[in-house]
């Protein structure tokens, strides 16, 4: 099965400007997730959708971040305005459903560098 | 609060050798408990889970631990490969999905 789609690959802006990200789940995925990754650290759970409904979205900066999943597939991440904080990788992760048994399916993520 | 660590930041093998990566976790209500393998500029791949109410599993070279007991968990890759290399991640996991990562070791296989 091909797997979660992301894009761009690398994104670098100056601060204050706006940056949005894509990602396509993988077909089926009920599930999706949003993750920052900061250099040297774990993965940090952004938002979580069920088809396009948010279930968890409570370590979401809502001042600055909004994601959106309109029709329950692809999902886009946006960043407005942006800090020098906000440098990191932003992955999508999707998963069959939002059960703890089903694993979560990463993309490769989109590298952000704010300057 | 929910936090995952693990021991060590990086760890270095002989090729051939065994490796064990350790964690600690914090979070007693937690249903499962994952290994991730990430590789430089991939996201994060699954390697195997484990149940809260088991101990051992094992896949294709790889083991996990679980002791509940201690609060500990680790993964043992057999015969490790340079293709091994990577950053390795625990994860603890609710019923309900919500996952919650470790700061990550970084495995490095010496030829």
């Amino acid at each position: 099965e091909a797997g979660v789609a992301q894009s761009p690959r690398y994104k670098i802006i100056e601060k204050r400007q706006s940056v949005a990200f894509w990602c396509n789940p993988i077909s089926g995925h009920a599930t999706l997730y949003w993750y920052q990754q900061i250099l040297g650290q774990g993965p940090k759970l952004l938002i979580q959708f069920q088809n396009n409904g948010v279930v968890d979205d409570s370590q979401l900066p809502k001042d600055r971040f909004s994601a959106e999943r309109l029709k329950g597939v692809d999902s886009t991440l946006k960043i407005q305005p942006a800090k020098l904080e906000d440098s990191a990788v932003y992955l999508c992760a999707s998963s069959r459903s939002g059960q703890g048994n089903s694993p979560l399916h990463f993309g490769n993520g989109t590298r952000l560098t704010v300057t | 609060g929910e936090s995952v660590g693990l021991h060590l930041p990086t760890l270095s093998v002989q090729e051939g050798d065994n490796s064990i990566i350790n964690c600690a976790y914090s979070n007693s209500a937690s249903d499962y408990f994952i290994w991730y393998k990430q590789e430089s500029g991939k996201g994060p791949q699954f390697i195997i889970d484990i149940r809260s109410n088991m101990d051992k599993r094992q896949g294709q070279r790889v083991t996990v631990l679980l002791n509940k007991t201690v609060k500990h968990l680790s993964l043992q890759i057999a015969a490790t490969q340079p293709g091994d290399s990577a950053v390795y991640f625990c994860a603890e996991r609710t019923n309900a999905g919500k996952s919650t990562f470790g700061d990550g070791t970084t495995l490095t296989v010496k030829p």
